[in-house]
């Protein structure tokens, strides 16, 4: 079976730093990807990890432990801009497995 | 820069009309996806093509069917549209990346069952 969990909602001041998490279970593994989508948008390509370890982009990081089934996106500077559902998704037999996403909301 | 394309980009219905949703792309990739979402709630897979002529379903069941005469077109189809068909459409491409595929997706066609 495929199992993917993240938390469902985030909220975080503005130039803080957040960790979005997310565990997955899933028949198979081919690459953890992450994705962002703002309101009423289709998703965006952020990230992808197939090795263990951080990935860096700018003030984007993701990190990926496969032996713990786990994985981190990390936002730096968070701007306003920055407020969106964040998809974590398992690659997997020319697919991919999407979490729910993570609502993120930034404040001022 | 990804080029895929769906039109319309919103459509407004009334019960019982047919209707086929359209998705192009001009990267020349061979699999292809169609993903329900409701607003707020997560992707749902509910068709895929891995190229001509072939398609396949996907984890949501749906009463949309889909074809794949050309590679670059991907469209959708409603026989009969309900108001519990209401929902956004997405479209999406892949290509290889590592030892996955990324997706490409479309802008979406938000769909509204009267």
């Amino acid at each position: 079976g495929q199992n993917i969990d993240q938390p469902t909602e985030m909220t975080a001041t503005e130039g803080a730093i957040v960790q979005i998490n997310c565990t997955y279970q899933t028949s198979g593994f081919n690459g953890l990807f992450w994705y962002q989508q703002h309101a009423g948008e289709a998703p965006t390509f952020l990230s992808y990890n197939v090795l263990d370890g951080l990935e860096e982009k700018g003030r984007f990081s993701s990190f990926l432990s496969r032996s713990k089934g786990y994985s981190y996106l990390l936002l730096k500077e968070l701007q306003m801009k920055d407020s969106a559902s964040y998809l974590c998704a398992v690659s997997w037999r020319d697919k991919l497995v999407f979490g729910a996403g993570t609502i993120l909301r930034v404040k001022s | 820069e990804a080029d895929i394309y769906q039109t319309p980009r919103y459509l407004v219905i009334g019960t019982g009309k047919k209707i086929t949703l359209e998705c192009s792309q001009t990267m020349g990739h061979d699999k292809m996806y169609w993903y329900q979402q409701d607003p707020g709630m997560e992707l749902h897979l509910i068709h895929y093509s891995y190229g001509v002529n072939s398609t396949e379903k996907g984890d949501l069941s749906s009463e949309s069917t889909v074809s794949r005469i050309r590679t670059e077109h991907f469209p959708l189809t409603l026989e009969s549209a309900r108001p519990s068909h209401t929902s956004q459409y997405l479209c999406a491409s892949s290509a290889p990346r590592g030892t996955g595929y990324e997706q490409y997706f479309g802008p979406g066609t938000r769909l509204t069952v009267t």
